[in-house]
């Protein structure tokens, strides 16, 4: 499709509890961004891939946070054991290039740890 | 030092003025330069690619300063549909974690 596919619009868990997101990236895009939007409007880069290959994970708080792209599924985010600071937008992002003129965003998951 | 800076504003600004707000970066060595639009925590959408001679795409004009560091847009005959938090973004080199953002500013435009 011609849209990075986001799912689900909406997640609430309880602290401690595991959220899984997803993403389907525009078909023929080799990137895939993961990044991680707080009240502040800053966004902080988490993860990227190169097709199902992990690009840059350096974003990642990688003892609790992991995250995958599979060939022919869609790319997911998954936090165990969540914490009430992951509450934030989660925006997954693909392009043709690394070179960052054609990044096209998905609508984003608002996650909400209560 | 932050890697992009903005001012995050608001700017409350008359319908038709113009207005023009500028960011800095750190990374000298960075490649290419956006405008990205953000609507009320929707996900941000490219408004336009910045180069060195400057790009203008109807009202909006945006202008690199390699030397200086900074990038600039301007609106001009600014529409209450304007309003939106633009978030300068920089792709420092290619590099595996793709773009660097600043914070945004904040653009309100009055009837």
């Amino acid at each position: 499709g011609e849209e990075v596919a986001q799912t689900p619009k909406h997640l609430v868990r309880g602290e401690g509890q595991k959220a899984k997101l997803y993403c389907a990236p525009i078909k023929g895009h080799s990137y895939v961004f993961w990044y991680q939007q707080v009240l502040k409007n800053e966004f902080k880069f988490l993860i990227s891939f190169q097709n199902e290959n992990v690009f840059d994970e350096t974003g990642m708080p990688k003892e609790r946070f992991s995250a995958k792209c599979l060939p022919n599924s869609p790319c997911s985010l998954e936090i165990q054991a969540t914490k009430l600071e992951d509450s934030a937008v989660y925006f997954c992002a693909s392009s043709q290039s690394i070179a960052g003129n054609g990044y096209t965003f998905g609508s984003g998951t608002r996650l909400t740890v209560v | 030092r932050k890697e992009v800076e903005q001012d995050p504003g608001p700017f409350n600004v008359p319908e038709g003025a113009t207005v023009a707000f500028n960011c800095t970066y750190s990374n000298s060595a960075s490649q290419s330069f956006f405008w990205y639009r953000q609507d009320c925590r929707k996900e941000p959408k490219l408004l336009m690619s910045v180069y060195s001679s400057g790009n203008e795409d109807g009202r909006f004009t945006a202008q690199l300063n390699r030397a200086s560091q900074y990038i600039s847009l301007l609106i001009r005959d600014s529409k209450l549909s304007d309003s939106a938090t633009y978030l300068c973004v920089v792709n420092p080199g290619g590099g595996a974690d793709g773009l660097t953002f600043g914070k945004g500013t904040h653009l309100i435009i009055q009837p």
